[in-house]
């Protein structure tokens, strides 16, 4: 069984910057693609980025583009997101998860539990 | 990258089925047979109902059944149980390996 643990979320002023991590258990991070997804408070679902199994193909949200970085380390089985210039609307959970397969058009079949962003002064 | 159409709410009595719409477009929905629903109850994570229109997890009971006609998608819940009430979210390929959310239907079992 596959387990995602997200950490760094906190209260950051607008304009700051976070770097979320989210650690695999098990032996298989390294062959499946990666995302995040965001929700904030009330509201749904939204894809935010992804990254293929070497970190070289990497796709954004249009909101978060120029903004936001994810990366992967597969040796410690971890996936980052890199967030600049955080706004009010970058409040929400952040959800790590693992894509179902290897080619980049699986969904996603396990999550972690989230860590909370908040933007505010 | 626009989020697709759901309607807000949903609901039904135990037993009886009901079935929920994700409108899209001819980029998202309707180009790709790569639409997806997700389960969310309130304080968990979303769970992997329906994959590629209408494939089911292992473990996920056949009262759940997908399917799409041209820019819509619709998740059928048949036989209505207690536990089904919760949000429920689409969610389709966009093209160069990007993703687009529906704006979520929460599901009231009367």
């Amino acid at each position: 069984e596959v387990q995602l643990v997200e950490s760094g979320g906190r209260l950051v002023p607008p304009g700051g910057s976070l770097r979320l991590s989210c650690e695999a258990s098990g032996n298989t991070f390294s062959i499946y693609w990666m995302s995040w997804v965001r929700q904030a408070p009330g509201k749904g679902l939204e894809w935010v980025a992804n990254i293929n199994q070497d970190g070289r193909e990497k796709n954004y949200v249009d909101s978060v583009r120029g903004r936001y970085t994810i990366s992967r380390d597969n040796g410690k089985k971890s996936l980052y997101l890199q967030m600049n210039s955080l706004r009010d609307e970058d409040t929400a959970v952040y959800y790590c998860a693992r894509d179902m397969g290897d080619y980049g058009v699986e969904p996603l079949d396990y999550w972690g539990q989230g860590t909370l962003v908040t933007v505010s002064s | 990258q626009s989020a697709l159409t759901q309607p807000r709410s949903v609901s039904g009595s135990p037993g009886q089925s009901v079935t929920i719409s994700c409108t899209g477009t001819s980029s998202d929905v309707g180009g790709y047979n790569y639409v997806s629903w997700y389960q969310q109850h309130p304080g968990q994570a979303p769970k992997l109902l329906i994959y590629d229109v209408t494939r089911r997890p292992s473990g996920v009971p056949d009262r759940f059944s997908g399917s799409k006609s041209g820019n819509t998608a619709t998740l059928t819940i048949s036989g209505l149980q207690a536990e089904d009430e919760a949000d429920y979210y689409c969610c389709s390929y966009a093209g160069s390996y990007t993703w687009v959310f529906g704006g979520g239907t929460t599901l009231t079992v009367l």
